[in-house]
């Protein structure tokens, strides 16, 4: 079982709709989860960190559930920006190997 | 942009041949991480360097080699490549150790 999974999509998404998608964890001693988005042929930049509390930056909403071991990544109001590929990263350790899902893929369509 | 460079961009070799890439980090940062990634999936990590001593590896065999020089800038080394090494090469710097990891923009390799 690979330790990040995720939907790969595509999430086809009209413009101005709100998408969600989660990913799941194996392992329940995880430290940090955070969300990367990749555009195509490009290097991953962080999107968020993902809180325990739940944390929400502009349009991006991020949950944790530790008991179910997920992370879901919410995207309100879609932009035609938005289409890329959203990698579901988590840390095991504190001293920085980062733990990679294969990405869900949104498009954004007008 | 993070600051973090790598060259090559792309990079076409022969099996078993061997490649350096090369990294450098966003200046103040004292951490490189390698990853690479396989076309239709996430970056799978390689190994840290922190301070010039590796930190820690994945499940890569040792043809997959580092350095980390004291200007924090860090090498990928790669024996005897072979058709499944063909994958962007990420490296990623951080401040230290635990905090965010930023990537440079790649470099493509294609074994043939």
């Amino acid at each position: 079982r690979k330790e990040v999974e995720q939907d790969p999509g595509p999430f086809n998404v009209p413009e101005g709709a709100t998408v969600a998608f989660n990913c799941t964890y194996s392992n329940s001693a995880s430290q940090s989860f955070f969300w990367y988005r990749q555009d195509c042929r490009k290097e991953p930049k962080l999107l968020m960190s993902v809180y325990s509390s739940g944390n929400e930056d502009g349009r991006f909403t991020a949950q944790l559930n530790r008991a179910s071991q997920y992370i879901s990544l919410l995207i309100r109001d879609s932009k035609l920006s938005d289409s890329a590929t959203y990698l579901c990263v988590v840390r095991r350790d504190s001293w920085g190997k980062l733990q990679f899902g294969a990405g869900t893929q949104v498009v954004v369509t007008p | 942009e993070t600051g973090v460079t790598q060259s090559p961009t792309h990079l076409i070799k022969t099996r078993g041949q061997q490649v350096t890439l090369r990294c450098s980090s966003q200046s103040g940062h004292n951490t490189v991480s390698w990853y690479q990634q396989a076309l239709g999936q996430g970056p799978q990590f390689i190994f840290q360097y922190y301070r010039e001593e590796e930190n820690g590896r994945g499940n890569f065999p040792p043809r997959f080699s580092g350095l980390q020089f004291p200007n924090y800038s860090s090498e990928l080394n790669v024996n005897a490549l072979e058709l499944d090494d063909s994958a962007l090469y990420l490296c990623a710097s951080s401040w230290r150790t635990e905090e965010t990891q930023y990537f440079g923009p790649g470099t493509r390799l294609l074994v043939l």
